[in-house]
């Protein structure tokens, strides 16, 4: 069984501010692992994924996340958040020998100015 | 512009209606997948579907019933739905059914149910 827990509903941050937004992981495999964003009335858009190989993954719109096998964490980070990051973040996991993308109950980031 | 284009963007039926949501994918993809997404819950997987063959039918109600008539559309048939159906229908695509490839999203259809 795999399983995808987002601790935080929300995440506030002022902008120029670091974003970090966390996410916790269970599998029973080699996990696959997947950032999404949902702006309002819109569908997720793919951020960035794991794989295998360096544990520091960058993606789209100066997002990257960390893997970290040990604490089966994959965190979404960016340096400098902007007032247009404000969105529905969704962490998801595959295990892989599995085809289902199982997701989080997604985390609420708003940027202020 | 995510490649896959779902219509209606929105829905208002009634219990005893019939309406469908239509899915099609310019991406040349060979799987494809219907989630519910309910408000503050992860989203549902509904059915997968992989060139044109069911792959997963998730222990939903019969009220809800696929089609893949080719791998670039899909169709989601609705009759006699109750009012905890409304929700976010969300298609998406993949490359395959298995493996690393990400999904891609449309932008789904808000169903409301009288």
């Amino acid at each position: 069984a795999q399983s995808v827990a987002q601790p935080e509903d929300q995440v506030n941050v002022a902008e120029g501010n670091p974003l970090t937004v966390k996410c916790t992981y269970s599998v029973s495999g080699n996990p696959y692992l997947f950032w999404y964003v949902q702006y309002p009335n819109r569908g997720l858009q793919f951020l960035l994924k794991y794989i295998t190989g360096d544990n520091l993954v960058k993606g789209s719109y100066g997002f990257e996340a960390e893997f970290n096998k040990s604490q089966t964490s994959f965190h979404l980070k960016k340096p400098s958040a902007l007032v247009s990051d404000s969105a529905l973040y969704f962490c998801a996991v595959r295990d892989g020998d599995d085809y289902k993308l199982s997701f989080g109950a997604g985390t609420t980031v708003t940027v202020r100015a | 512009e995510t490649g896959v284009t779902q219509t209606p963007r929105h829905l208002v039926m009634g219990m005893t209606n019939k309406k469908s949501l239509k899915c099609e994918q310019h991406l040349g993809h060979n799987a494809m997948y219907w989630y519910k997404q309910s408000a503050k819950k992860p989203l549902e997987l509904m059915f997968v579907y992989s060139l044109e063959e069911r792959v997963e039918n998730n222990s939903v109600p019969s009220r809800f019933s696929p089609e893949c008539p080719n791998s670039s559309h899909l169709f989601l048939h609705l009759h006699t739905l109750q009012p905890e159906d409304s929700a976010l229908y969300l298609c998406a695509s993949s490359q395959s059914w298995q493996g690393a490839q990400p999904q891609h999203f449309g932008d789904g259809t808000r169903l409301s149910i009288l």
